[in-house]
């Protein structure tokens, strides 16, 4: 079974607004990523945040984690048509070895 | 360039085969992962290796092996006892799967279709 769960597994929006995605996990983690997929494409890494913090900014991307609900989410700031991918949250609660989400798919329309 | 190279990008397999795929990183990372990704679907791991000549089994590890010879390469076999093997499978490197916090740096993939 898969560490993490995203929610929701589908999300279409139009370009300029937010999108939200969250991920909940079940065991106590290192640290939570984030990874972005194109549609056949490898997994490219967004975002990391480790068990002590709670907030991680990098561009328009903003990640919260709780560790005491064990969830997190990721926010995706105006939104543009490129952002249009696959979105895995992966938790680290084995030496690096990650257990991937099954994922989000975000549309974003012109 | 750095980065990681898979080869080849589509493969085609008849039953009872045994296939082989490649993965080689320039990034000098010691770590090297293989995942499976069914679709619509997350990764799940393969095997994993965190130096040379030295591997050990992932979450889904049966019908599979690998190697690790050398640093830079952990090709990846896909045996006719893997019974369902049509998936597309992703090849992943970080610098030390010790140190803590390490991202994976993802190949490209190769998409692996039994005919």
């Amino acid at each position: 079974s898969q560490q993490g769960e995203e929610d929701p597994q589908a999300l279409s929006i139009q370009e300029g607004e937010n999108a939200t995605m969250n991920c909940s996990y079940k065991t106590s983690i290192n640290n939570l990523q984030w990874y972005r997929q194109n549609s056949g494409r490898g997994l490219v890494h967004l975002i990391l945040i480790r068990s002590n913090e709670r907030e991680k900014h990098s561009g328009r991307l903003r990640v919260t984690l709780d560790t005491s609900k064990k969830s997190s989410s990721l926010l995706i700031t105006a939104s543009r048509a490129a952002d249009t991918a696959s979105y895995f949250c992966a938790t680290d609660a084995r030496q690096n070895m990650l257990t991937f989400g099954g994922g989000t798919r975000l549309m974003v329309k012109p | 360039d750095g980065g990681i190279t898979q080869s080849p990008k589509y493969l085609f397999r008849k039953e009872g085969q045994n296939v082989t795929l490649s993965c080689e990183q320039n990034l000098n990372h010691d770590a090297m992962y293989w995942y499976r990704q069914d679709p619509g679907q997350g990764l799940r791991l393969i095997y994993y290796s965190q130096i040379v000549n030295d591997f050990q089994k992932g979450d889904i590890a049966e019908g599979y092996s690998v190697s690790r010879e050398k640093k830079e390469s952990f090709p990846l076999t896909v045996t006719s006892a893997q019974k369902n093997p049509t998936a597309f499978y992703l090849c992943a490197s970080s610098t030390s799967a010790k140190r803590q916090g390490s991202e994976q740096f993802f190949g490209p993939g190769t998409r692996l279709t039994v005919l």
